[in-house]
Protein backbone atom coordinates (compact mmCIF):
# COMPACT_ATOMS: atom_id res chain seq x y z
CA UNK A 1 0.00 0.00 0.00
CA UNK A 2 1.57 3.16 -1.11
CA UNK A 3 2.24 6.41 1.58
CA UNK A 4 3.39 8.44 -0.87
CA UNK A 5 1.56 9.47 -3.73
CA UNK A 6 2.29 11.24 -7.20
CA UNK A 7 -0.06 12.59 -9.87
CA UNK A 8 -0.76 12.50 -12.69
CA UNK A 9 1.18 9.23 -13.61
CA UNK A 10 1.18 10.15 -16.98
CA UNK A 11 1.26 13.64 -18.83
CA UNK A 12 1.37 14.91 -22.29
CA UNK A 13 1.94 18.70 -22.46
CA UNK A 14 2.61 21.26 -25.45
CA UNK A 15 5.76 23.86 -24.75
CA UNK A 16 5.67 26.58 -22.93
CA UNK A 17 2.92 25.36 -21.23
CA UNK A 18 3.36 25.44 -16.97
CA UNK A 19 3.02 22.95 -15.10
CA UNK A 20 3.17 21.20 -11.47
CA UNK A 21 3.96 17.35 -10.58
CA UNK A 22 2.01 17.01 -6.86
CA UNK A 23 3.86 14.50 -4.70
CA UNK A 24 2.52 13.84 -1.42
CA UNK A 25 3.28 11.13 1.77
CA UNK A 26 1.22 10.39 4.82
CA UNK A 27 4.07 9.10 6.85
CA UNK A 28 4.96 12.55 8.40
CA UNK A 29 8.97 12.35 6.53
CA UNK A 30 10.63 15.58 7.03
CA UNK A 31 12.98 14.57 4.18
CA UNK A 32 11.64 14.22 0.40
CA UNK A 33 13.81 13.83 -2.52
CA UNK A 34 12.72 14.57 -6.59
CA UNK A 35 14.44 12.74 -8.97
CA UNK A 36 14.81 12.40 -12.46
CA UNK A 37 15.17 9.52 -14.69
CA UNK A 38 15.20 8.74 -18.43
CA UNK A 39 14.52 4.98 -20.06
CA UNK A 40 16.95 2.17 -18.76
CA UNK A 41 19.38 5.47 -17.20
CA UNK A 42 19.94 5.82 -13.37
CA UNK A 43 18.53 8.19 -11.14
CA UNK A 44 19.47 11.57 -11.27
CA UNK A 45 18.78 13.99 -7.71
CA UNK A 46 17.20 17.52 -8.88
CA UNK A 47 15.77 18.81 -5.16
CA UNK A 48 15.60 17.59 -1.79
CA UNK A 49 14.08 19.44 1.29
CA UNK A 50 14.95 18.70 4.81
CA UNK A 51 11.34 19.78 5.97
CA UNK A 52 9.23 22.72 5.79
CA UNK A 53 10.50 25.53 3.98
CA UNK A 54 13.40 23.79 3.75
CA UNK A 55 14.69 23.49 -0.09
CA UNK A 56 17.62 22.47 -2.10
CA UNK A 57 19.15 21.80 -5.52
CA UNK A 58 20.33 18.30 -5.89
CA UNK A 59 22.91 17.32 -8.09
CA UNK A 60 21.98 17.54 -11.52
CA UNK A 61 20.91 21.38 -12.88
CA UNK A 62 17.27 21.22 -13.61
CA UNK A 63 15.00 24.35 -14.65
CA UNK A 64 12.00 22.72 -12.07
CA UNK A 65 11.59 24.16 -8.65
CA UNK A 66 9.81 23.09 -6.12
CA UNK A 67 8.42 23.78 -2.56
CA UNK A 68 7.86 22.85 0.89
CA UNK A 69 5.17 25.04 2.48
CA UNK A 70 4.10 21.54 3.95
CA UNK A 71 5.67 18.95 5.71
CA UNK A 72 3.42 16.29 3.66
CA UNK A 73 3.50 18.24 0.24
CA UNK A 74 6.51 18.53 -2.18
CA UNK A 75 5.24 19.76 -5.50
CA UNK A 76 7.79 20.43 -8.37
CA UNK A 77 6.53 23.21 -10.98
CA UNK A 78 8.04 23.60 -14.83
CA UNK A 79 7.18 27.21 -15.65
CA UNK A 80 7.93 26.03 -19.45
CA UNK A 81 7.83 22.98 -20.67
CA UNK A 82 10.31 22.12 -23.17
CA UNK A 83 10.60 18.50 -25.24
CA UNK A 84 14.04 18.40 -23.14
CA UNK A 85 12.05 18.08 -19.93
CA UNK A 86 10.62 14.77 -21.39
CA UNK A 87 11.32 11.97 -18.57
CA UNK A 88 9.84 10.52 -15.72
CA UNK A 89 9.96 11.94 -12.10
CA UNK A 90 10.42 10.69 -8.97
CA UNK A 91 9.53 11.34 -5.33
CA UNK A 92 10.61 10.08 -3.01
CA UNK A 93 10.56 10.54 0.77
CA UNK A 94 12.65 9.20 4.44
CA UNK A 95 12.35 9.85 7.74
CA UNK A 96 16.09 8.25 8.00
CA UNK A 97 18.50 7.14 5.73
CA UNK A 98 19.31 4.20 7.76
CA UNK A 99 15.53 2.91 6.44
CA UNK A 100 15.99 4.55 3.12
CA UNK A 101 13.89 5.90 0.59
CA UNK A 102 9.86 4.80 -0.30
CA UNK A 103 9.70 6.30 -3.77
CA UNK A 104 6.05 7.49 -5.37
CA UNK A 105 4.76 5.89 -8.57
CA UNK A 106 6.45 8.48 -10.43
CA UNK A 107 5.09 10.70 -13.25
CA UNK A 108 5.97 9.81 -16.87
CA UNK A 109 6.19 13.59 -18.33
CA UNK A 110 5.90 14.13 -22.52
CA UNK A 111 6.60 17.09 -23.45
CA UNK A 112 5.56 17.45 -27.33
CA UNK B 1 35.58 6.77 -10.38
CA UNK B 2 31.71 6.98 -9.39
CA UNK B 3 30.80 6.98 -5.23
CA UNK B 4 28.85 3.20 -6.26
CA UNK B 5 29.78 0.76 -9.07
CA UNK B 6 27.85 -1.72 -10.63
CA UNK B 7 28.00 -4.10 -13.62
CA UNK B 8 25.41 -3.13 -15.77
CA UNK B 9 24.70 -6.58 -16.81
CA UNK B 10 22.20 -7.39 -18.73
CA UNK B 11 22.91 -10.70 -16.67
CA UNK B 12 20.51 -13.32 -18.93
CA UNK B 13 20.39 -16.72 -17.02
CA UNK B 14 17.80 -19.71 -17.08
CA UNK B 15 15.10 -20.08 -15.04
CA UNK B 16 16.27 -21.77 -11.52
CA UNK B 17 19.87 -20.46 -11.95
CA UNK B 18 21.49 -18.94 -8.59
CA UNK B 19 23.17 -15.67 -9.57
CA UNK B 20 25.51 -13.05 -8.17
CA UNK B 21 25.81 -9.26 -8.37
CA UNK B 22 28.67 -7.20 -6.51
CA UNK B 23 28.49 -3.46 -6.16
CA UNK B 24 31.82 -1.23 -5.12
CA UNK B 25 31.56 2.10 -2.92
CA UNK B 26 33.91 4.48 -2.86
CA UNK B 27 33.47 6.18 1.14
CA UNK B 28 34.86 4.07 3.53
CA UNK B 29 32.85 5.94 6.04
CA UNK B 30 29.57 4.65 4.62
CA UNK B 31 27.24 3.30 6.85
CA UNK B 32 24.55 2.03 5.58
CA UNK B 33 23.39 -0.67 3.01
CA UNK B 34 20.70 -1.42 0.51
CA UNK B 35 19.05 -3.29 -2.82
CA UNK B 36 16.55 -2.15 -4.68
CA UNK B 37 14.49 -3.34 -7.36
CA UNK B 38 13.35 -1.58 -10.39
CA UNK B 39 11.18 -2.81 -12.44
CA UNK B 40 10.83 -1.69 -16.25
CA UNK B 41 9.29 1.97 -16.05
CA UNK B 42 8.68 1.48 -12.45
CA UNK B 43 9.83 3.35 -9.42
CA UNK B 44 12.55 1.58 -7.22
CA UNK B 45 11.49 -0.70 -4.67
CA UNK B 46 13.36 -1.71 -0.95
CA UNK B 47 14.48 -5.48 -1.57
CA UNK B 48 16.63 -5.54 1.59
CA UNK B 49 18.80 -3.52 3.62
CA UNK B 50 22.47 -4.93 4.19
CA UNK B 51 24.19 -5.96 7.53
CA UNK B 52 27.75 -6.24 8.47
CA UNK B 53 26.84 -9.99 8.96
CA UNK B 54 24.99 -10.53 6.15
CA UNK B 55 21.44 -11.84 6.05
CA UNK B 56 18.77 -13.68 3.94
CA UNK B 57 14.98 -13.26 2.30
CA UNK B 58 14.08 -16.37 0.60
CA UNK B 59 15.81 -16.37 -2.43
CA UNK B 60 17.96 -13.77 -1.56
CA UNK B 61 21.50 -13.19 0.48
CA UNK B 62 23.04 -9.84 0.80
CA UNK B 63 26.37 -9.75 2.44
CA UNK B 64 28.81 -6.87 2.91
CA UNK B 65 32.72 -6.85 3.06
CA UNK B 66 33.31 -3.44 5.02
CA UNK B 67 37.22 -4.34 4.57
CA UNK B 68 36.73 -5.03 0.58
CA UNK B 69 33.94 -2.09 0.43
CA UNK B 70 31.79 -4.06 -1.63
CA UNK B 71 28.22 -5.79 -1.06
CA UNK B 72 26.45 -8.81 -2.83
CA UNK B 73 23.15 -9.94 -3.71
CA UNK B 74 22.58 -13.78 -4.42
CA UNK B 75 19.80 -14.80 -5.77
CA UNK B 76 18.56 -18.64 -5.74
CA UNK B 77 16.65 -20.55 -7.97
CA UNK B 78 15.98 -17.25 -10.46
CA UNK B 79 12.23 -16.78 -11.37
CA UNK B 80 11.08 -15.12 -14.32
CA UNK B 81 9.41 -12.34 -12.22
CA UNK B 82 13.20 -12.09 -10.74
CA UNK B 83 13.69 -9.70 -14.18
CA UNK B 84 14.59 -6.63 -12.97
CA UNK B 85 17.11 -3.89 -12.62
CA UNK B 86 18.68 -4.37 -9.33
CA UNK B 87 19.83 -1.17 -7.32
CA UNK B 88 22.87 -0.90 -5.17
CA UNK B 89 22.12 2.10 -2.78
CA UNK B 90 24.39 3.23 0.02
CA UNK B 91 24.02 6.01 2.67
CA UNK B 92 27.71 7.83 3.02
CA UNK B 93 27.81 8.89 7.05
CA UNK B 94 29.03 12.39 5.52
CA UNK B 95 26.19 13.21 3.91
CA UNK B 96 23.09 13.56 5.66
CA UNK B 97 20.53 14.06 3.38
CA UNK B 98 21.24 11.56 0.35
CA UNK B 99 21.52 8.04 -0.57
CA UNK B 100 23.94 6.96 -3.08
CA UNK B 101 22.77 4.88 -6.17
CA UNK B 102 24.40 2.80 -8.36
CA UNK B 103 23.67 2.41 -11.85
CA UNK B 104 21.92 -0.94 -11.53
CA UNK B 105 22.57 -4.65 -12.67
CA UNK B 106 19.56 -5.82 -15.15
CA UNK B 107 18.51 -9.55 -14.36
CA UNK B 108 17.08 -11.72 -17.07
CA UNK B 109 15.84 -14.57 -16.61
CA UNK B 110 14.46 -16.72 -19.24
CA UNK B 111 12.43 -19.54 -19.53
Amino acid sequence: EADIYQTPRYLVIGTGKKITLECSQTMGHDKMYWYQQDPGMELHLIHYSYGVNSTEKGDLSSESTVSRIRTEHFPLTLESARPSHTSQYLCASSETLADGYTFGSGTRLTVV
Amino acid sequence: RKEVEQDPGPFNVPEGATVAFNCTYSNSASQSFFWYRQDCRKEPKLLMSVYSSGNEDGRFTAQLNRASQYISLLIRDSKLSDSATYLCVVAPRDSSYKLIFGSGTRLLVRP
